[in-house]
Parts: C-alpha cells; sequence; structure tokens
C-alpha cells in the first residue's frame, strides 16, 4: 500500500509570511503526528491528530498549528514565519495506539529567507 | 537540555569494521525505539525495545536497552555502506500522554 506522502516536498518562504505544509497519511492510519527537524535541535514533536482531534502537543508556540480532515489527512500552519522556522517538517501516521509503529513521510524542507 | 543524548554525534569507518553508538538519559523510558534516516527521506523504525536488559537482533544489527530502562546501544557487525545514514534514538517516557523523544542522532558513513 501507499506510504506517507507530503506536498510540497520543498517550500521558499520570506518572513512573516505564512505556510501550510499537507500530509496523507497511510490508507486505514487515524493518528498523524508532526515533527521539525534541524541540525541544532533534532526531531522535535509537534503535536498529534487522532480521528481529528488534537491528542498531544509539544512545546512550541501558538504560530504552529495543525488540523485533521475526516479521512485522516492533515495539515500544519506556520504563521509569521521567522528564519529559526527553516527546517524539514515530517509527519508520521500509525494506527493510533501508543505500541503502534510510526511511519514517516519524506517531509517537506522549508526555507525561510 | 537534550533528554536523549547520542554519541559518537559522527562515525566515518571502512567497510567491514564493527562499531557501537550509544543513547544515554537520566529518565526512565517505558519503551526506545531505533531509526534510520537516509538523506532525503523520513526515518524508518528498526526495532523498538521495552523490558530492561532486553536484547534484539535484526541481521547483523544488535540493540540492547539498559537493564534500569535510561540507556541503549546499537551495535553493527561488520559494516557495509548500505548501512549509511542518521541512526536516531526515541524514547517514550510513561504516563497517559504519548510525546516521543528522540536524540539528535548518530550520522554514520560506511566507506567501501
Amino acid at each position: 500500500k501507499a506510504g506517507v506522502t507530503q506536498t510540497p516536498r520543498y517550500l521558499i518562504k520570506t518572513r512573516g509570511q505564512q505556510v501550510t505544509l499537507s500530509c496523507s497519511p497511510i490508507s486505514g492510519h487515524r493518528s498523524v503526528s508532526w515533527y521539525q527537524q534541524t541540525p541544532g535541535q533534532g526531531l522535535q514533536f509537534l503535536f498529534e491528530y487522532f480521528s481529528e482531534t488534537q491528542r498531544n502537543k509539544g512545546n512550541f508556540p501558538g504560530r504552529f498549528s495543525g488540523r485533521q480532515f475526516s479521512n485522516s489527512r492533515s495539515e500544519m500552519n506556520v504563521s509569521t514565519l521567522e528564519l529559526g522556522d527553516s527546517a524539514l517538517y515530517l509527519c508520521a501516521s500509525s494506527l493510533g495506539s501508543r505500541d503502534n509503529e510510526q511511519f514517516f513521510g519524506p517531509g517537506t524542507r522549508l526555507t525561510v529567507l | 537540555t537534550q533528554l536523549l543524548e547520542q554519541s559518537p554525534q559522527f562515525l566515518s569507518i571502512q567497510e567491514g569494521e564493527n562499531l557501537t553508538v550509544y543513547c544515554n538519559s537520566s529518565s526512565v523510558f517505558s519503551s526506545l525505539q531505533w531509526y534510520r534516516q537516509e538523506p532525503g527521506e523520513g526515518p524508518v523504525l528498526l526495532v523498538t525495545v521495552v523490558t530492561g536488559g532486553e536484547v534484539k537482533k535484526l541481521k547483523r544489527l544488535t540493540f540492547q536497552f539498559g537493564d534500569a530502562r535510561k540507556d541503549s546501544s546499537l551495535h553493527i557487525t561488520a559494516a557495509q555502506p548500505g548501512d549509511t545514514g542518521l541512526y536516531l534514538c526515541a524514547g517514550a517516557l510513561g504516563g497517559g500522554s504519548y510525546i516521543p523523544t528522540f536524540g539528535r542522532g548518530t550520522s554514520l558513513i560506511v566507506h567501501p
């Protein structure tokens, strides 16, 4: 079956703009988690959505938000972009139980100029 | 401060050598996972360890979870160029919510 897909793969924005990233999970998976990966901080958890509800949240400012649709597809939005938001944004899907394996997408590379 | 410290940060070796990477913490984890990430891709799960002292083998890879569930190691025997990648450990603290914590990773290059 198809893996996790993320669009777009690459994005260039300027400071102050906003951006929306999209993630389509594996068919049947109801949980989608978002992560930010940078060389300095590594992979950091942003939030997790399950059945259209935010179930867990990491320690990121309110400029980072997300949502999940009834078909489990998820979007992540970052408003008022800062230079430090430049990163690889990864989404991962799973069946939703704590011990279920997460399957990661290839990520969206965001560059903020 | 990183909850999970991985060492070494970088490793460059020749094909056929053995290596060990470490994942250490002062916290106790209910489970710990190892991932490998290749350039341009997302991390791929290699193994999950849940029991203190547990040892799991995956072909040439051996994973060990410390007795106190605070640390883990990954040993690769006879490394091959295909093992090249970023190795990440990730831990889950106990409790109701699940917020995974990742180490910064060990970047491994295996030269033919």
